[in-house]
């Protein structure tokens, strides 16, 4: 049973670029969340999918926008990109649209911006 | 806002040592907290939780107790093992173990040596 796939694993962008990062979640599982993990911080999170909607988003400019499909994956785009947009970003599951449900991560992509 | 405050490390130790790693948290109303620790190459894992106060996580060894008190949740081990040797992420939570929106800490880098 696959867990959380992300990719591309890494990435480099030239600022101002627009990147596309993908995620699977795990079988079973109906929510995606996504965090941006810069160098020597914790994760924060950016916002989370459920129903193919967006239902929370933290402080983070529109520049940052996502997508779900049907079939539960994701997708975040990153417009106008800039130095320091350079993170791991990380992707996260869970099921049943429930709140409280475990969070199962991906091992994230890592985007650099120069 | 909420936010987390973890031990700054790196934290090195010999294998059967005492480990504590200090957390302390700033929110408003009942929040729940969490431990998540993520290995060499590996995606954040939940560790322990705790969802009022009081409660006391475990797991493989580890616990943390929700102080409310002192607004802490300290995570301890009382041998750590080679294999401990992780980043341990300290998180905050919404109520009743919601973890929809996770406000973590910088993170902890243990390392244990033989």
């Amino acid at each position: 049973d696959a867990g959380v796939t992300q990719s591309p694993t890494h990435l480099i962008k030239t600022r101002g670029q627009q990147v596309t990062l993908r995620c699977s979640p795990k079988s079973g599982h109906d929510t995606v969340s996504w965090y941006q993990q810069a160098l020597g911080q914790g994760p924060q999170f950016i916002f989370q999918y459920y129903e193919e909607e967006e239902r929370q988003r933290g402080n983070f400019p529109d520049r940052f926008s996502g997508h779900q499909f049907p079939n539960y994956s994701s997708e975040l785009n990153v417009n106008a990109l800039l130095l320091g947009d350079s993170a791991l970003y990380l992707c996260a599951s869970s099921g049943n649209g429930n709140y409280n449900s475990p969070l199962h991560f991906g091992n994230g992509t890592r985007l650099t911006v120069t | 806002g909420d936010s987390v405050t973890q031990m700054e490390g790196p934290v090195t130790l010999s294998e059967e040592a005492f480990l504590t790693i200090n957390c302390t948290y700033t929110a408003t109303g009942y929040p729940s907290l969490f431990w998540y620790v993520q290995y060499p190459g590996e995606g954040l894992q939940l560790l322990l939780k705790a969802t009022k106060a009081d409660d006391k996580g475990s797991n493989k060894g580890f616990e943390a107790t929700y102080r409310k008190e002192t607004t802490s949740f300290h995570l301890e081990k009382g041998s750590v093992q080679v294999s401990d040797s992780a980043v341990y992420f300290c998180a905050l939570g919404g109520r009743g173990g919601s973890n929809y929106k996770l406000t973590f800490g910088k993170g902890t880098l243990l390392t244990v040596n033989p």
